[in-house]
């Protein structure tokens, strides 16, 4: 049973671009992906979704393969406020109605 | 809206004692969500309901825990007897509508539970 997989940790430059890869390869044709994040100590904070198209919004844009198998998320420039571990939903586990999380990239923004 | 509010957002308490974390969702929420988070298992669903039924309890670990939602502006979960294992940081969130789909959910700040 495949699930949706994510690099544990990354670092990033401040400034830089962000793009946390998300591997969901079951995914299927009506399964929307979704992107949370967790700062630390905090709870869990929503960032953006999506079906088909790329997404933007204030916070992050989303990328998604045309195949749907994969998607990134992008932090077009990161800041230390940004250092945090960033969820793809683990669509294999999810029904529409549940969120089930998996353990994330860890992304570090280094001044 | 004040967003989902718990308490206690401390709580240290001994081995074998009760233990109620309390929750009020966000106003107008139909879904009602308990997680617990430690360093080994991650983010893990416990318990959800829809317009304060149980869907889906089969994250609950064991007997020692029970949630409830009497209404719609508040919802318990209750662990008896505690034990040092139980010690974690316990999230609640709410959604309107299904949050898998084209939900979002939003989290309180958790309750975190030391068992000594």
């Amino acid at each position: 049973d495949a699930k949706t997989t994510q690099p544990p940790s990354m670092d990033c430059a401040e400034g830089r671009a962000a793009n946390l890869p998300c591997n969901h390869s079951t995914i299927s044709g009506n399964e929307y992906v979704y992107w949370y994040r967790q700062i630390h100590s905090q709870g869990p904070q929503y960032i953006i979704h999506g079906l088909k198209n790329n997404e933007t919004n204030e916070m992050a844009s989303l990328i998604i393969t045309e195949d749907r198998k994969s998607s990134t998320l992008i932090l077009p420039h990161a800041t230390l406020r940004d250092t945090a571990v960033y969820y793809c939903i683990d669509l294999s586990k999810t029904s529409y109605d549940k969120v089930i999380f998996g353990p994330g990239t860890s992304l570090s923004v280094i001044p | 809206d004040a967003g989902v509010i718990q308490s206690p957002r401390h709580e240290v308490t001994e081995m074998g004692q009760e233990v109620t974390l309390r929750c009020k969702p966000i106003s107008g929420h139909d879904y009602l969500f308990w997680y617990r988070q430690t360093m080994m298992r991650g983010l893990e669903l416990l318990i959800y309901f829809n317009n304060n039924v149980p869907i889906d309890d089969s994250g609950m670990p064991e007997d020692r825990f029970s949630a409830k939602m009497p209404n719609a502006s508040f919802s318990t979960l209750k662990i008896q007897p505690s034990e040092p294992r139980d010690s974690a940081v316990y999230f609640c969130a709410s959604s309107f509508g299904l949050a898998g789909f084209t939900g979002e959910l939003f989290f309180g700040e958790g309750s975190r539970l030391t068992v000594l």
